[in-house]
C-alpha cells in the first residue's frame, strides 16, 4: 500500500527557532500533499494544500509567513515553522494523495503520515 | 465555509453494532470520507461515499444522502481493537480537500 513518511517524528525547540517537518511519498507520486494540526484530543485542522511546482493553498486564519510550505517534488513536501512559540506546540501530520488518482475519480483517500509531535519550550 | 457534525462519544460492548452519524454543510461536494485514529497513530481511510447508498467493506458500511447532507458509519462485529477515533471528513473545494469533523470516540468494552 501507498506509505508516506515524516520527518522527525518529534522535535523539542526553543522559542524563536525555526523547525522544519519534512513529509515523503514513498512508493507513489504526489502532486498534492496537505497539512494538519491536531491538537490533543481534538480534530485534524486543515492547514494548508501544497503543490508540486507551485505556491501553497493556506486555509483562512493560517499565517503563510509562520508556515512556510515547499512542494519542491513529486514525492516532498516540507513544512517549516519560523519563530516558533510554545502556543505552536502540536501533532502535525501531512497526508498525500495519489497523482494517479484524479480529483473526481476513485475514493479520495488521503495516505497520512506518522505526524510529527512539537514542543516548544 | 463547511461545517460537520457527529457525537463526540459512543459506547459499546464487543460484538455488538454501532452506527456513528454525521451530518454536514457545504457549498461545494465531492464526498464523504472516513478515517480511523487510534491515539497517538495516523488516520487510516475506511470509507467514501460520492453517490448516495451504502457502500460496504468487510465489517464497515457507510451510508450518503445528499438531499440530507447526512451520512454514517456501520460497525459491525465490534471488536476491541475498533476503540479508536472515527473522523467523517467532506470532500471539498478546488483540490477535494478534506475538511474533518470533530471526531467521534468510540469505545468497545468486553
Amino acid at each position: 500500500g501507498a506509505v508516506v513518511s515524516q520527518h522527525p517524528s518529534w522535535v523539542i525547540c526553543k522559542s524563536g527557532t525555526s523547525v522544519k517537518i519534512e513529509c515523503r511519498s514513498l512508493d507513489f507520486q504526489a502532486t498534492t500533499m496537505f497539512w494538519y494540526r491536531q491538537f490533543p484530543k481534538q480534530s485534524l485542522m486543515l492547514m494548508a494544500t501544497s503543490n508540486e511546482g507551485s505556491k501553497a493553498t493556506y486555509e483562512q486564519g493560517v499565517e503563510k509567513d509562520k508556515f512556510l510550505i515547499n512542494h519542491a517534488s513529486l514525492t516532498l513536501s516540507t513544512l517549516t515553522v519560523t519563530s516558533a512559540h510554545p502556543e505552536d506546540s502540536s501533532f502535525y501530520i501531512c497526508s498525500a494523495r495519489d497523482f494517479n488518482a484524479g480529483l473526481a475519480g476513485g475514493t479520495n483517500e488521503q495516505f497520512f503520515g506518522p505526524g510529527t509531535r512539537l514542543t516548544v519550550l | 465555509g463547511q461545517s460537520l457534525e457527529q457525537p463526540s462519544e459512543v459506547t459499546a460492548v464487543e460484538g455488538a453494532i454501532v452506527q456513528i452519524n454525521c451530518t454536514y454543510q457545504t457549498s461545494g461536494f465531492y464526498g464523504l470520507s472516513w478515517y480511523q485514529q487510534h491515539d497517538g497513530g495516523a488516520p487510516t481511510f475506511l470509507s467514501y461515499n460520492a453517490l448516495d447508498g451504502l457502500e460496504e467493506t468487510g465489517r464497515f458500511s457507510s451510508f450518503l444522502s445528499r438531499s440530507d447532507s447526512y451520512g454514517y458509519l456501520l460497525l459491525q462485529e465490534l471488536q476491541m481493537k475498533d476503540s479508536a477515533s472515527y473522523f467523517c471528513a467532506l470532500g471539498t473545494g478546488g483540490y477535494n480537500k478534506l475538511i474533518f469533523g470533530a471526531g467521534t470516540r468510540l469505545a468497545v468494552h468486553p
